[in-house]
């Protein structure tokens, strides 16, 4: 099974800065990775799709980027509403697997 | 507009079954693959098994392996989970959610199963 660990587990920032939220693989998986973002009480919603896809209507601040087994998803000016925990997940190989989140503060 | 709406869930004792129910709405539901992904209470996702959109091809986590069975009624539009030999570690929320050939897109808001004596 593909290992997804999510760096680091909580991150607290200010609002406008950029922050850079990480995932790593514990093997190749070719780009098939997705960040979802859950909001308290919420269901997860898709930001990202294949690495660096923005899904419809997500805001032009969030971006991905990555290959192998490194990715990384940047919020290029966070906003109070960014407040949430965001999960990478592989749908390389089966079984599809989420890593464990990064809690997102503000500062 | 994309609406997963999933019923069936509640309190259960160890060992027994339930069966969860996710109605789609809102697109063409056989055209589409389909999920079901659980969250444990404070904990993160954890996907649990897919079923491709014909039922051709299905999909299970080691975890719920031979005790869970997905699948689906495109007449109806409505995607099943059947859960038995339920454990606490089985106390979750459980979501469905649309499977597109890049994403799992749209999420219902989930049904919670609590597995307890």
């Amino acid at each position: 099974d593909i290992q997804m660990t999510q760096s680091p587990s909580v991150l607290s920032a200010s609002v406008g800065d950029r922050v850079t939220l990480n995932c790593k693989a514990s093997q190749n998986i070719n780009k098939y990775l997705n960040w979802y973002q859950q909001k308290l009480g919420e269901a997860p919603k898709l930001l990202i799709y294949n690495t660096n896809n923005l899904q419809t209507g997500i805001p032009s601040r969030f971006s991905g980027s990555g290959s192998g087994t490194d990715y990384t998803l940047t919020i290029s000016s966070l906003q109070p509403e960014d407040v949430a925990t965001y999960f990478c997940f592989q749908h390389n190989s089966w079984p599809l697997t989420f890593g464990s989140g990064t809690k997102l503060e503000i500062k | 507009e994309v609406q997963l709406v999933e019923s069936g869930g509640g309190l259960v004792q160890p060992g027994r079954s339930l069966k969860l129910s996710c109605l789609a709405s809102g697109f063409t539901f056989s055209n589409y693959g389909m999920n079901w992904i659980r969250q444990a209470p404070g904990k993160g996702l954890e996907w649990v098994a897919s079923i491709s959109s014909s039922s051709s091809y299905i999909y299970y986590a080691d975890t719920v392996k031979g005790r869970f069975t997905i699948s689906r009624d495109n007449a109806k539009n409505t995607l099943y989970l059947q859960m038995t030999s339920l454990r606490s570690e089985d106390t979750a929320l459980y979501y469905c959610a649309r499977l597109t050939t890049v994403a799992t897109d749209y999420w219902g808001q989930g049904v919670m199963v609590t597995v307890s004596s």
